[in-house]
């Protein structure tokens, strides 16, 4: 079947403006994750989803960065008046359930402020 | 919360040789430990995970140890080949909750 996906692959944008991001899970995976790769680093986690509710916000660098997950689906994450260190690629993976399972990863969002 | 360590961050090794990679949890309620490998400029993969009940688990070339007194899990790569270069991240999920707290992650490279 179809693994995660994500849009836009590669998002090139200036200092100030918003972006959205998309993460589209594995069909049938309740849990939902968004992590920040910047360029040879960590996996930073930022927040998570179970269903449509995200017990921990507690990743999410600051008030700038919001996200949504609808239909216990589809998951969008919004940075509002980008910074040139939100650079950096953007993860999402998917699971089964919230916890103790193989996240499955997508390949990324890249992106780029000026 | 849960705080993992992971070392080195850096590893080389001949093709042919072992290489282990170690890391440290402070939830003495982790329960679950997974690996993670991602290639260059490609999207992180599940390669072994443990369990708290068991002490060792293997899958072929790898394997992962589990020292729950000490608080940490180790993971072994023997007859390393090229493919094998990667960074490698561990992590672990506290009983309590359902983040993953990744490791800072190790720089494979197997010298052909």
């Amino acid at each position: 079947g179809a693994g995660v996906s994500q849009s836009p692959s590669n998002k090139v944008t200036e200092k100030g403006k918003d972006v959205e991001l998309r993460c589209d899970p594995i069909s049938g995976h309740t849990a939902l994750y968004w992590y920040r790769q910047s360029l040879g680093q960590g996996l930073e986690f930022l927040i998570y989803f179970q269903g449509n509710s995200a017990p921990d916000k507690s990743g999410l660098p600051s008030d700038r960065f919001s996200a949504e997950r609808t239909g216990g689906s589809v998951s969008t994450l919004t940075i509002q008046r980008t910074q040139q260190e939100d650079s950096a690629v953007y993860l999402c993976a998917s699971s089964l359930w919230a916890g103790d399972n193989e996240q499955f990863f997508g390949p990324g969002t890249r992106l780029t402020v000026l | 919360g849960e705080n993992v360590e992971q070392h080195p961050s850096t590893l080389s090794v001949q093709e042919g040789d072992s290489a282990v990679i170690k890391c440290t949890y402070s939830d003495s309620a982790s329960n679950y430990f997974p690996w993670y490998k991602q290639e260059l400029g490609k999207r992180p993969q599940l390669i072994i995970d443990i369990r708290s009940n068991v002490g060792e688990k293997k899958d072929q070339r790898i394997a992962v140890t589990l020292n729950k007194t000490a608080k940490h899990f180790s993971l072994h790569i023997t007859e390393t080949q090229p493919e094998d270069s990667a960074v490698y991240f561990c992590a672990a999920i506290p009983d309590t909750g359902n983040q993953f707290y990744f490791g800072t992650g190790t720089s494979l490279t197997v010298i052909p």
